[in-house]
């Protein structure tokens, strides 16, 4: 059974940083993109980043460009954001999820980051 | 403001039909991308719904369904169920913006 947990969101002030942990297990995880996508709350989901497999390439929306950087490590089954500069609109639940063909196949339970004074 | 557009809310009575259409542009559906649905219950998680314009994930029901053509998309449910009742996004590739885009969401209210 293919299951993604993610751990490390919280409550920070702007201009701080928050790195978050994605633990896969169930699936062979050097085989698949992965992805972040996020959920402001009571609104809809947004892509922020993706990773391939070996790490060589990633991607992110234009919005978090030069402040968040997605990583893997293959020998622990994890994926990573360190999300730096944060500010009041990075506010939501971050999901880490599997990359299917051009799509998200599989979903963590999220995990929630609140960027406040 | 989504580069997707969905409507944001349908409703219909249990074992009636509705549909929900996602409407893109020529940089994404139009272009040729895609189009992916996903179902999000309250409090949970979203879940791959349908994925390739029209497939659906192994476990399933098969009274969901998805096509495309031209720019638009749509997802049909039949024999609509209390259970159904969630909020859904459709999601494809943009090439403009070089990355993945959602759909606002469609809230869906079973009567």
């Amino acid at each position: 059974e293919v299951q993604l947990v993610e751990s490390g969101g919280g409550l920070v002030q702007p201009g701080g940083s928050l790195r978050l942990s994605c633990a896969a297990s169930g699936f062979t995880f050097s085989f698949y993109w992965m992805a972040w996508v996020r959920q402001a709350p009571g609104k809809g989901l947004e892509w922020v980043a993706n990773i391939k497999q070996d790490g060589s390439e990633k991607y992110y929306v234009d919005s978090v460009k030069g402040r968040f950087t997605i990583s893997r490590d293959n020998a622990k089954n994890s994926l990573y954001l360190q999300m730096n500069s944060l500010r009041a609109e990075d506010t939501a639940v971050y999901y880490c999820a599997r990359h299917g063909q051009h799509n998200f196949d599989y979903w963590g339970q999220g995990t929630l980051v609140t960027v406040s004074s | 403001q989504s580069v997707l557009t969905q409507p944001p809310s349908v409703s219909g009575a249990p074992g009636q039909r509705v549909t929900i259409s996602c409407t893109g542009s020529s940089s994404n559906i139009g272009a040729g991308y895609d189009v992916h649905w996903y179902q999000q219950l309250p409090g949970t998680a979203p879940k791959l719904l349908i994925y390739d314009n029209s497939n659906r994930p192994s476990g399933v029901p098969d009274r969901f369904s998805g096509s495309k053509s031209g720019t638009s998309a749509s997802l049909a449910i039949t024999g609509l169920q209390a259970e159904d009742e969630a909020d859904y996004y459709c999601q494809s590739y943009d090439s403009s913006l070089s990355g993945y885009v959602f759909g606002g969401g469609t809230k869906l209210t079973v009567l």
